[in-house]
């Protein structure tokens, strides 16, 4: 399967600040790639889609201006939380759809974000 | 709407038991389901989907149509099964971005 990582794997950033988080398909050109929230003890909530070459598609509820989703690779996506604020520390995943015939997600270890 | 209901947050089994980790779907048409599963400080990895109809880790699961279910089913449980198992549907039915259930916590003692 395709091998996905994550950079930084945990950033702790001041209120206000902007944070880039950084999503690679080491092994694998993807043209599509997710990015997922997950709060502690909750599920994978969707964030948006993202796109190679297009503009990232938001899920509803999902501010685009916060959220910065560049896919400028077909083995690089980029998050950036802008002006963080506490209610955005959280634990961010991404994931790359490899064969869309088949559906099949192979998911990023994830980056805890943690706003003082 | 497409919905995933995972009802358990947690299971407590000893090890040899039996081990049902309970998912059900709202979908009108026939959807492609699967379980992911996410050992301690590991990523989430895919464990099964409905299509292949095989056995992972000793784990089975058969699409119930009729009861709308995905239940997740292993015979004989062992330790190394402790972990979170999220079922999810693609959205759209088989194609697209996922979504999954809140997830059980699957702990299973000695």
């Amino acid at each position: 399967g395709a091998v996905v990582s994550q950079h930084p794997s945990w950033v702790i950033c001041k209120s206000g600040t902007s944070v880039k988080i950084e999503c690679r398909s080491l092994d694998f050109q993807a043209t599509t790639m997710f990015w997922y929230r997950q709060f502690p003890k909750q599920s994978l909530m969707l964030m948006a889609t993202s796109n190679e070459g297009s503009k990232a598609t938001y899920e509803q509820g999902v501010e685009k201006d916060k959220f910065l989703i560049n896919h400028a690779s077909l083995t690089l996506s980029t998050l950036t939380v802008t002006s963080a604020h506490p209610e955005d520390s959280s634990f961010y995943i991404c994931s790359v759809l490899a064969a869309p015939s088949y559906n099949e997600q192979f998911f990023g270890p994830g980056t805890r974000l943690t706003v003082l | 709407a497409q919905r995933v209901t995972q009802p358990e947050k947690l299971l407590s089994v000893f090890k040899g038991a039996p081990v049902e980790l309970k998912c059900n779907y709202s979908y009108s048409g026939s959807p492609e389901l699967f379980w992911y599963v996410q050992y301690s400080r590991q990523r989430l990895q895919l464990l099964l989907r409905h299509i292949s109809r095989e056995s992972i880790k000793g784990f089975t699961a058969d699409l119930n149509k009729g009861e709308t279910s995905f239940h997740l089913k292993k015979p004989f449980a062992q330790e190394e099964d402790s972990a979170m198992y999220y079922c999810a549907l693609p959205r759209g039915g088989s194609q697209g971005n996922l979504i999954f259930g809140k997830g059980t916590k699957l702990s299973v003692k000695p």
